[in-house]
């Protein structure tokens, strides 16, 4: 499965709200798409799980939504802290794939 | 909550062999998935396999089937990975990360909620 994210880059404010997408070239099985934050020099942060379930410690100012082959971040109230990269990734299928992300600038 | 500890920095030659281990602490190894990723300079993250020590039977992606092998040692809790006929763009950092539990002998997958720091592998001749 192709995972595609857009926009490649979202320049927002403080406050803002930023929304990214991910479409895939097939159905993700039982929605299992999952959505990572990444800054420089870290590993992934694993956000949002199962398409809508946040996971542990993470700001419900992240949430997530989708189904089928389309499925988007929602960052509300931006802050500074939020400018990275965001990835999502299917494993609903045997074999897993990742989209090519998408940068957050905050400004 | 478990931990993933992995070895350190590689530098390799073209054509030679990689092995990257990830030790687990804190947790059941038996009862967890445990998935590899890569992430070349500049680019996004790539999945390349995953096992279940419990059933220790690997799913590997297609790109590297011919080249990656995934172990997992229940005696010491770890998992480890070989990649062979390394080539200059397999440059890259190689994480573990854990993606799923055992349940009633069946596997539940998630999303990696847990990652090793980081192996970063450089490909030089």
């Amino acid at each position: 499965i192709v995972l595609t994210q857009s926009p490649g880059t979202l320049s927002l404010s403080p406050g803002g709200t930023a929304t990214l997408s991910c479409r895939a070239s097939l159905t993700v099985i039982r929605n299992r798409l999952a959505w990572y934050q990444q800054k420089p020099g870290q590993a992934p942060r694993l956000l949002i799980d199962g398409a809508s379930s946040r996971a542990a410690g993470v700001p419900d100012r992240f949430s997530g939504r989708g189904s089928e082959t389309d499925f988007t971040l929602i960052i509300s109230s931006l802050e500074p802290e939020d400018s990275a990269l965001y990835y999502c990734q299917q494993y609903g299928s045997s074999l897993w794939t990742f989209g090519q992300g998408t940068k957050v600038e905050i400004k | 909550q478990v931990q993933l500890m992995q070895s350190g920095a590689e530098v390799k030659k073209p054509g030679s062999s990689l092995s990257v281990s990830c030790k687990a602490s804190g947790g059941s190894f038996n009862n967890i998935s445990i998935a590899w990723v890569r992430q070349a300079p500049g680019q996004g993250p790539e999945w390349m396999g995953r096992i279940t020590p419990f059933f220790s039977v690997p799913t590997y992606a297609h790109k590297f089937l011919a080249r990656l092998t995934i172990t997992a040692d229940k005696s010491t809790s770890t998992v480890s990975m070989e990649l062979t006929s390394l080539k200059s763009d397999d440059t890259a950092v190689y994480y573990c990360a854990k993606t799923g539990e055992l349940r009633e002998m069946t596997t539940r997958y998630h999303g990696m909620d847990v990652w090793g720091q980081g192996t970063t592998v450089t490909v030089t001749s």
